[in-house]
C-alpha cells in the first residue's frame, strides 16, 4: 500500500527558513498537498496541487513535489507557525494518503 | 463561503454503529464536482481518512476500514453521513467532515470536529 514518511519534529530559530519533508514511492506522479493543524484547532490547507496556495495563505509558504519527495518551505518562519503540518496525496490503490505529520517547533 | 458541522453521539458502545452528520451551509452539497470527507484523529496522534463521497454519490473508502464504513448524502438536508459498524475502544477519536474536495485534496473547508469514544 502507499504510504507517506514525514519526519516527526522540525525546529527553526524565528526568521529562518524551515523545509519539511514527505517522502512516498514516486510521489513527483501524484498531486501533493500540506495541512497546518495548531492546537486544538480544525486541520487547514496550504498547499494544494503541489504548491499552490489557497487564498489568504502568506506567500512565504511553498513547496515542491519532485522524485519521491515533497517539500514545504516556510521562509521568515514566525511563531504562528509552530503547529503540526501534514502532508496528503491520492492513491489510486489506497485512495487518500496522510503523512504522520511533523510537530514544528520555533525556537 | 461553505461552512461544515459535524453531529452525532459522543459516546457510543463497543460492537454498536457509529453514526455521525455533516451539516454544510453556505452552498449546496450537490453543486459542482466535489469530494466530501470523512477524517479521524485519535488523541495525540495523526489524522487517518475515512473516506469521501462525491457529488454524483460514488465512494471510495479506506482498505483498512472498508469492511465497516458506509458514506451517504442527502442532498434534500444537504448532509452527508457516515456509519462505522462494529466499533472498538481504537475506534475513539475526533471525527472531521471536510469538502469540498477535488481528486487530490481533502477540502479547504473542515468541521471544528467531533469527539466520539467507544467506550462500555
Amino acid at each position: 500500500s502507499f504510504e507517506l514518511t514525514q519526519p516527526p519534529s522540525v525546529s527553526v530559530s524565528p526568521g529562518q527558513t524551515a523545509s519539511i519533508t514527505c517522502s512516498g514511492h514516486k510521489l513527483g506522479d501524484k498531486y501533493a498537498c500540506w495541512y497546518q493543524q495548531k492546537p486544538g484547532q480544525s486541520p487547514v490547507l496550504v498547499i494544494y496541487q503541489d504548491s499552490k496556495r489557497p487564498s489568504g495563505i502568506p506567500e512565504r509558504l511553498s513547496a515542491s513535489n519532485s522524485g519521491n519527495t515533497a517539500t514545504l518551505t516556510i521562509s521568515g518562519t514566525q511563531a504562528m507557525d509552530e503547529a503540526d503540518y501534514y502532508c496528503q496525496a491520492w492513491d489510486s490503490s489506497t485512495g487518500v494518503v496522510f503523512g504522520g505529520g511533523t510537530k514544528l517547533t520555533v525556537l | 463561503q461553505v461552512q461544515l458541522q459535524e453531529s452525532g453521539p459522543g459516546l457510543v458502545k463497543p460492537s454498536q454503529t457509529l453514526s455521525l452528520t455533516c451539516s454544510v451551509s453556505g452552498g449546496s452539497i450537490s453543486s459542482g464536482s466535489y469530494y466530501w470527507s470523512w477524517i479521524r484523529q485519535p488523541a495525540g496522534k495523526g489524522l487517518e481518512w475515512i473516506g469521501r463521497i462525491y457529488t454524483s454519490g460514488s465512494t471510495n473508502y479506506n482498505p483498512s476500514l472498508k469492511s465497516r464504513v458506509t458514506i451517504s448524502v442527502n442532498t434534500s438536508k444537504n448532509q452527508f453521513s457516515l456509519k462505522l459498524s462494529s466499533v472498538t475502544a481504537a475506534d475513539t477519536a475526533v471525527y472531521y467532515c471536510a469538502g469540498p474536495g477535488t481528486g487530490t485534496t481533502s477540502g479547504d473547508v473542515w468541521g471544528q470536529g467531533t469527539t466520539v469514544t467507544v467506550s462500555s
